[in-house]
């Protein structure tokens, strides 16, 4: 049980087009879901939180316009990745919680985000 | 702010051995958890083991262990009986019990390569 899906696994998108990565709780309701981005061979660094049905909230430094993320329902939160550029390339990986979990200790499987 | 320090960017060790990773921590906080997270080569993260600042007994899931110092701000991970398939990415991470608000620090990691 507690299976979060993350989709894409693996994106490639040209330098300022927009790209949506999808992160589903599949047998369980998230009502909190997190965002990390991973540079290669680097930690998880938390990137925002999302509370269904409320606007997320960021961390410092992470650009609210451009990583837009969306909480509609209790079993999924996007990220889309607004105008695109090369450093924004980087594994984003998603994780959820429930109600009575104490931390988000289900993830996604992650995407691989380049951009070119 | 909460900072997690792994001391050991890369590490090794012959099947059937045992290893130990290390990690600190920097809270002034006294309730809080801490937990040690595996990233195979799959990128998937996975929960090893977790443990509550609040209880003196160290974690144990089968060959997996900690070593708990509170007052030192120490939590290490013992791997027993090391096999192949633990080879992967080991994160040390805290969290600081905030009523529904708690977030995940990482360290670094520890590249563990385990040998035949």
């Amino acid at each position: 049980g507690a299976v979060v899906s993350q989709h894409p696994s693996w994106v490639i998108c040209k330098s300022g087009t927009s790209v949506k990565i999808e992160c589903r709780s599949l047998d369980f309701q998230a009502t909190t879901m997190f965002w990390y981005r991973q540079f290669p061979k680097q930690s998880l660094m938390l990137m925002a939180t999302s509370n269904e049905g409320s606007k997320a909230t960021y961390e410092q430094g992470v650009e609210k316009d451009k990583f837009l993320i969306n909480h509609a329902s209790l079993t999924l939160s996007t990220l889309t990745v607004t105008s695109a550029h090369p450093e924004d390339s980087s594994f984003y990986i998603c994780s959820a919680r429930t109600y009575s979990d104490i931390l988000p200790l289900h993830f996604g499987n992650g995407t691989r985000l380049t951009v070119t | 702010a909460q900072t997690v320090t792994q001391s050991q960017p890369e590490m090794s060790v012959q099947e059937a051995e045992t290893v130990t990773l290390s990690c600190t921590y920097d809270t002034s906080e006294s309730n809080y958890y801490l937990f040690w997270y595996k990233q195979p080569p799959s990128r998937q993260m996975i929960l090893v083991i977790r443990q509550e600042a609040y209880k003196q007994q160290n974690a144990t899931e089968n060959r997996f262990s900690v070593n708990f110092q509170k007052a030192a701000k120490s939590f290490s991970l013992k791997i027993s009986d090391s096999q192949l398939g633990d080879t992967a990415m080991y994160f040390c991470a805290f969290a600081q019990i905030q009523g529904g608000s708690e977030k995940l620090v990482f360290g670094k990691g520890t590249k563990l390569t385990v040998n035949p």
